[in-house]
């Protein structure tokens, strides 16, 4: 069993709906939770950070961290064709290393 | 604001020829990453740095060696290139609260 599970997709929404994205994990541990946003031929970039258990919201985006349940969710109101990309979830424990998922590929049709 | 910089972007390589990827972050972090990137597979971690005059095993190390040069830079060498090794390489760097800040990645393919 991987430590962090993605559901790999893909995902296709229409324009403006909401896009729901997740990832379970195994570790304990576990404190830092981030999601990555990655186009096609590019180098994944970081889109939300979170530390422990809660939510934050920047703008359209809104992470959601269980730890309790080890679960940590994406959610993209109102998206929009520049959305479509790969969504890494990752995160880490106290040491220096992350584990990531696989990626979801998310495609919003205009 | 350039980040992390890793060069060449693309490169093809005969098998059993060698080759070293190069990496320079901005950023003065400490901790530097390289990672492979495989379809199906996620990224996963080569080596990577804590700091400068360290290096450490990833989870997957065979074939690969590192250098970290000082603070600013760290390559990655691949000595006997082997089809296997085809992939995406990233390079990466740590800044606060664990957040990994990743390269525009290396295209390799090993025929």
């Amino acid at each position: 069993q991987k430590e962090v599970e993605q559901d790999p997709g893909p995902l296709s929404v229409p324009e403006g709906a909401i896009v729901s994205l997740n990832c379970t994990y195994s570790n304990s541990a576990f404190q830092y939770f981030m999601w990555y946003r990655q186009y096609s031929r590019k180098g994944p970039e970081l889109l939300m950070y979170t530390y422990s258990s809660g939510n934050k919201e920047d703008g359209r985006f809104t992470a959601q961290v269980d730890k309790s349940s080890k679960y940590i969710s994406l959610f993209i109101r109102d998206s929009q064709p520049s959305d479509s990309a790969t969504y890494l979830c990752a995160m880490s424990s106290n040491d220096y290393k992350l584990s990531f998922g696989a990626g979801t590929t998310v495609t919003v049709r205009a | 604001n350039a980040g992390v910089t890793q060069t060449p972007k693309f490169q093809v390589l005969k098998t059993g020829q060698s080759m070293t990827l190069q990496c320079a972050q901005d950023m003065n972090h400490n901790s530097m990453y390289w990672y492979r990137q495989d379809p199906g597979m996620g990224l996963r971690l080569i080596y990577y740095s804590a700091s400068e005059g360290t290096t450490d095993k990833g989870e997957v190390p065979n074939g690969y060696n590192v250098s970290r040069l000082n603070k600013r830079e760290f390559s990655l060498r691949l000595e006997s290139a082997a089809p296997s090794q085809t992939s995406v390489y990233f390079c990466a760097s740590r800044g606060g609260g664990n957040t990994i800040y990743f390269g525009e990645g290396s295209w390799l393919t090993v025929v």
